[in-house]
């Protein structure tokens, strides 16, 4: 079992839509995630981080965490063109301190006019 | 502050030929990461150093070794490339402390090419 886990898509908005980026992770003892933005050819960038169970707002971003089903997703409010990118979420492993940052395989995201 | 640099930005290699990765970061990060990037595999996690003096393998070590040679600098070395190791390298550095506002930054990449 892979222990960050990503639909790899592609995942199609219409511009103005809700996107929802999904990402379930193995380790029961992690405690830190991350959700990151990738356009072609470019570094990964970090858009979002989020260490307790609920929602974080960030402007259009909401993340949302649930510990008990392993599970974090990235909610994209008002979806534009300039979105379109692989999302990438990331877990630090374990609950040792010992900062594994392990990556899923990313979603990728396309926002349609 | 430059954030996190990597050099070489590109290079190519023949099969057997050895080169080292460089990456160093200014922001007085704990932790530091390699990765390799290839089409449809996410990033795959080569070695990290959860801070100064220590390393540890990731999901993809074999191939390759690194040194923490002091708190910026992180180097990954090629011995003996392979043309799978053809791939685009990331550097990676993390406040790493666990359970706080964590900032990371990733260096633009080495694309590298092994013939």
């Amino acid at each position: 079992q892979k222990e960050v886990e990503q639909n790899s898509g592609p995942l199609s908005v219409p511009e103005g839509a809700i996107a929802s980026l999904n990402c379930t992770y193995s380790d029961r003892g992690s405690q830190s995630f991350f959700w990151y933005r990738q356009y072609s050819g470019k570094s990964p960038e970090l858009i979002m981080s989020i260490y307790s169970n609920g929602d974080k707002e960030d402007g259009r971003f909401t993340a949302q965490l649930n510990k008990a089903s392993q599970y974090v997703s990235l909610l994209i409010r008002d979806s534009q063109p300039s979105d379109s990118a692989t999302y990438l979420c990331a877990v630090i492993v374990g609950a040792g301190g010992g900062n594994k940052l392990t990556f899923g395989t990313g979603t990728q995201l396309k926002v349609e006019l | 502050n430059a954030g996190v640099t990597q050099t070489p930005k590109f290079q190519v290699l023949k099969t057997g030929q050895s080169m080292t990765l460089q990456c160093a970061q200014d922001m007085n990060h704990n932790s530091m990461y390699w990765y390799r990037q290839d089409p449809g595999m996410g990033l795959r996690l080569i070695y990290y150093s959860a801070s100064e003096g220590t390393t540890d393998k990731g999901e993809v070590p074999n191939g390759y070794n690194v040194s923490r040679l002091n708190k910026r600098e992180f180097s990954l070395r090629l011995e003996s490339a392979a043309p799978s190791q053809t791939s685009v390298y990331f550097c990676a550095s993390l406040t790493g402390t666990v359970r706080s506002t964590d900032t990371q930054y990733f260096g633009p990449g080495t694309r590298l090419t092994v013939l």
